[in-house]
């Protein structure tokens, strides 16, 4: 049984780039969360797609964008790279059937570093 | 709005030894869930166990056990038997019943000396 994978591993973008992460859900998941982990930190929610659409959002600016597609899976695009959007990327599948006692399985993370 | 605090930035435990993790939260909401995630430098965050704020019996998963104290907003999690392996960085986590979303702790970095 395939767990939460995410691509790449690793990545280097530059100040005002654009870029784009991808998460495979845990197979029989039908709900994406996407989280930041800065350095030396907890994780913060971005967002959260269900049905391909986004279901909650936390405090994160409009640079954050998703997209959930019909399989699942989904991406994470940030636009106009910050120096403090440097960080570890974790993307999280659930099913929200069983909200009640879902649990969020986490993928691997993607490294952003941003020169 | 929920919030999280893990006060212990790092603690440290002999091997086969007993450890205490503390986490305090603050939420509005009367129904959620609580949560302990551990990190070890591979990244890949991996539940430890979860409670019901609901449920008065405290949870328990093989060597992991937590006191949870509701009243108190306060979520510790006992480590018994400690092995090399469980050296990681943990993570409290509270979430509510009406969204999925989670928030975390500052974490408390675990180290297990042989």
């Amino acid at each position: 049984d395939a767990g939460v994978t995410q691509s790449p591993t690793h990545l280097i973008k530059t100040r005002g780039q654009q870029v784009t992460l991808r998460c495979s859900p845990k197979s029989g998941h039908d709900t994406v969360s996407w989280y930041q982990q800065a350095l030396g930190q907890g994780p913060q929610f971005i967002f959260q797609y269900y049905e391909e659409e986004e279901r909650q959002r936390g405090n994160f600016p409009d640079r954050f964008s998703g997209h959930q597609f019909p399989n699942y899976s989904s991406e994470l695009n940030v636009n106009a790279l910050l120096l403090g959007d440097s960080a570890l990327y974790l993307c999280a599948s659930s099913y929200l059937a069983e909200r009640s006692t879902d649990t969020q399985y986490f993928g691997p993370g993607t490294r952003l570093t941003v020169l | 709005a929920q919030t999280v605090t893990q006060s212990q930035p790092e603690m440290s435990v002999q091997e086969a030894e007993t450890v205490t993790l503390s986490c305090t939260y603050d939420t509005s909401e009367s129904d959620y869930y609580l949560f302990w995630y551990k990190q070890p430098p591979s990244r890949q965050m991996i539940l430890v166990i979860r409670q019901e704020a609901y449920k008065q019996q405290n949870a328990t998963e093989n060597r992991f056990s937590v006191n949870f104290q509701k009243a108190a907003k306060s979520f510790s999690l006992k480590i018994s038997d400690s092995q090399l392996g469980d050296a990681a960085m943990y993570f409290c986590a509270v979430r509510n019943n009406a969204g999925n979303m989670l928030t975390f702790g500052g974490g408390t970095r675990l180290m297990v000396k042989p």
